[in-house]
């Protein structure tokens, strides 16, 4: 079965400094990957995704991630955070078959911002 | 934009109730996706649909919880009686059902239910 780990739980950074978040997955093929961001008490909004290709995909808000194989990982990253940055951040896998798209999500990264 | 819609966004209830909720996908999405959030974790799949058929229920809870999308197109998630360990964020999400598949789901800003 497929599974996603998102090692650490809560981060904290300055505004204006760089973030990564880290994301491994296991599965036996190359899955999908995505990124999600959750406000409090929102819904999830779509960061990023890799399917195929350039391993290094680019999404809304300034975010980046990179895809290695040889790690199984799929690391989220920023140059420079925003206060705004702050929120809950997902990392999710799926093997996208033609009608079975089952998202299965790491337990989530808390992003704390300090002034 | 089009949009996931969710009502109520906020529900109390007392254990033994029903509550039910109800999701509207954007316009065109075959498929939906009921997900329960508990705090401190990420959403799990409770069920999904094609249309109007289920695609996969393995983790819902069948004992207490029901979901139906009649007409293929919105969704009601019940459940009944509800329990405390039931409080959580129940989040509807839909995508576009096609070979190739984008794979992206669209999320609603979900219900927080608070089961006392």
């Amino acid at each position: 079965a497929q599974s996603v780990t998102q090692p650490d739980i809560h981060i904290t950074v300055s505004e204006g400094a760089s973030l990564e978040l880290r994301c491994n997955y296991s599965y036996g093929a190359t899955p999908y990957l995505f990124w999600y961001v959750q406000s409090p008490g929102q819904g999830l909004q779509l960061l990023l995704k890799y399917f195929s290709g350039d391993t290094l995909v680019q999404g809304i808000k300034g975010f980046e991630a990179e895809f290695k194989r040889s790690q199984s990982s799929f690391n989220l990253r920023k140059p420079s955070v925003h206060w705004s940055d702050a929120a809950e951040y997902f990392c999710a896998v799926t093997p996208l078959n033609f009608g079975n798209e089952k998202l299965t999500f790491g337990t989530g990264t808390r992003l704390t911002i300090i002034p | 934009e089009a949009e996931v819609a969710q009502s109520p966004r906020y529900k109390i209830t007392e254990k033994s109730q029903a509550v039910a909720f109800w999701c509207d996908p954007i316009s065109g999405h075959a498929t939906l996706y009921w997900y329960r959030q508990i705090l401190g974790q990420g959403p799990e799949l409770l069920v999904q649909f094609q249309d109007e058929s289920v695609v996969d229920d393995s983790q819902l809870p069948k004992d207490r919880f029901s979901a139906e999308r009649l007409k293929g197109v919105d969704s009601t998630l019940k459940i009944q009686p509800a329990e405390l360990g039931d409080s959580a964020m129940y989040l509807c999400a839909s995508s576009l059902a096609s070979a190739s598949g984008s794979g992206e789901q669209f999320f609603g800003p979900g219900t927080r239910l608070t089961v006392l």
